[in-house]
């Protein structure tokens, strides 16, 4: 069974921080998903990366397939960034696993 | 942009009752997906279909969970006998394509009293 963890659980940052997000993971994956759950619930995807690195405006996506790890980035935080972002796995199939999240405020 | 729509966005059911979640993914998807998330877990993946069959299915989708796709826009979760336990976000995904992103639905918030 795939485990995913991320770290940190929680982290507040000033507005304009640089961020970082870690997910790591315990067997070979096809592909990992980066999400942005919002207060409501609502669950938006970010990334989709099986190798490198991906950029979206502010936001980097990070993977090292043989350290099974990958980074996100947020570079000058706003707090509209407040959310919980979540990494999610996909071994073979269709099956995803996913990490608790990571809780993150950003306070102006 | 095209958008994965569920509804209803929350639905109150007594225990024991059926409860059907729906959802109309992107018209050109191909593979469908339903998760939950009961309150301060994990995302769990409950099944994927596609082909008009279930592809994959965890151990939660048991014999009192099914899914249906029934006019080719429509996906729906049936919940036959729901139980307190089964109270949680229910999220459904589509994506067009094995190697593309997935598109979530906004989520189905069900409480079961």
């Amino acid at each position: 069974k795939n485990e995913v963890e991320q770290s940190p659980q929680n982290l507040t940052a000033q507005e304009g921080e640089f961020i970082t997000i870690n997910c790591s993971y315990s067997v070979g994956i096809s592909a990992l998903h980066w999400l942005q759950q919002h207060p409501g619930g609502g669950i938006v995807s970010l990334f989709m990366l099986s190798s490198g690195k991906k950029k979206h405006g502010r936001l980097i996506a990070t993977i090292n397939i043989q350290e099974k790890h990958s980074s996100l980035h947020i570079t000058a935080s706003h707090p509209r960034d407040s959310a919980v972002y979540i990494c999610a796995v996909r071994i073979t199939g269709n099956q995803f696993y996913f990490g608790t999240g990571t809780s993150l405020t950003v306070i102006p | 942009e095209p958008e994965v729509t569920q509804t209803p966005s929350h639905q109150v059911t007594q225990m024991g009752q059926e409860v059907i979640l729906r959802c109309v993914p992107i018209s050109n998807h191909l593979y469908f997906y339903w998760y939950r998330q009961i309150l301060g877990q994990k995302v769990e993946f409950l099944v994927s279909f596609y082909n008009n069959e279930i592809s994959e299915k965890s151990e939660i989708f048991d014999d009192q969970f099914s899914v249906e796709r029934p006019d080719g826009s429509n996906f729906t979760l049936k919940i036959r006998s729901t139980k307190l336990e089964d109270s949680a976000m229910y999220f459904c995904a589509s994506k067009g394509e094995m190697n593309t992103e997935a598109f979530f639905g906004q989520g189905t918030r069900l409480t079961v009293v």
